[in-house]
């Protein structure tokens, strides 16, 4: 069955530092989304992307965040200076149709 | 903003007794899904639904969708170890956005 696989699984790093998490979605999904849940939390959303933009945010997507679409398969989540409160299991999702959205396995990022 | 309430929070059942875990949204929304999340897992599509009174079964997974579209249950006739995790359910953020507004969520924890 395809999968929406992310990298890395696991990432460390210092309070201030740019992080950039990676994931392939399902290779005929149009939507792509990035949600966020911190340990023991529920999910949230983050940010929706749709022919090439964004087409919804949260308010946690501030401009600390950013994503990109760089070529027809990665989709990324960029932390431009991560806080501690970032700290949080990061999945990314897409879509064919906008109802059955498929998760990743989740990027674990921990904030020093 | 929308919000989406679950209760209970746990739920602790012996294996083989029912569950059931009752979602309520504080606006109406146009579907209402479910995913389950096991421990150290991803959220894992369940089932969507969209018309109001709606029920809908998966084995002995049975859905219900509100007649006013606010409200949605899952119940779990027969508990078995398999079923032990989180179960979400999850709703528009709004309109027909693209993001989820994810409940809390229902830990289930099943004793043999």
């Amino acid at each position: 069955e395809p999968e929406v696989t992310q990298t890395p699984s696991h990432q460390v790093t210092q309070m201030g530092q740019e992080v950039i998490l990676r994931c392939v979605p399902i290779s005929n999904h149009l939507y792509f989304y990035w949600y966020r849940q911190i340990l023991g939390q529920k999910v949230e959303f983050l940010v929706s992307f749709y022919n090439n933009e964004i087409s919804e945010k949260s308010e946690i997507f501030d401009d600390q965040f950013s994503v990109e679409r760089p070529d027809g398969s990665n989709f990324t989540l960029k932390i431009r200076s991560t806080k501690l409160e970032d700290s949080a299991m990061y999945f990314c999702a897409s879509s064919q149709s906008r109802n059955t959205i498929y998760f990743g396995e989740g990027s674990w990022l921990t904030v020093v | 903003g929308q919000q989406v309430m679950q209760i209970p929070q746990y739920q602790h059942v012996q294996e083989g007794e029912d569950f059931t875990t009752y979602c309520n949204s504080s606006t109406t929304l146009s579907n209402i899904q479910w995913y389950k999340q096991r421990p150290g897992g991803h959220p894992v599509f369940l089932i969507q639904l969209v018309k109001s009174g709606e029920v809908k079964k998966q084995k002995r997974l049975t859905f219900q969708f509100g007649e006013a579209k606010k409200n949605s249950s899952l119940h779990i006739t027969a508990t078995q170890t398999t079923d032990v995790g989180t179960y979400f359910c999850a709703g528009p953020e709004g309109g027909g956005a693209d993001g989820l507004t994810f409940g809390k969520g229902t830990h289930l924890i099943i004793q043999p």
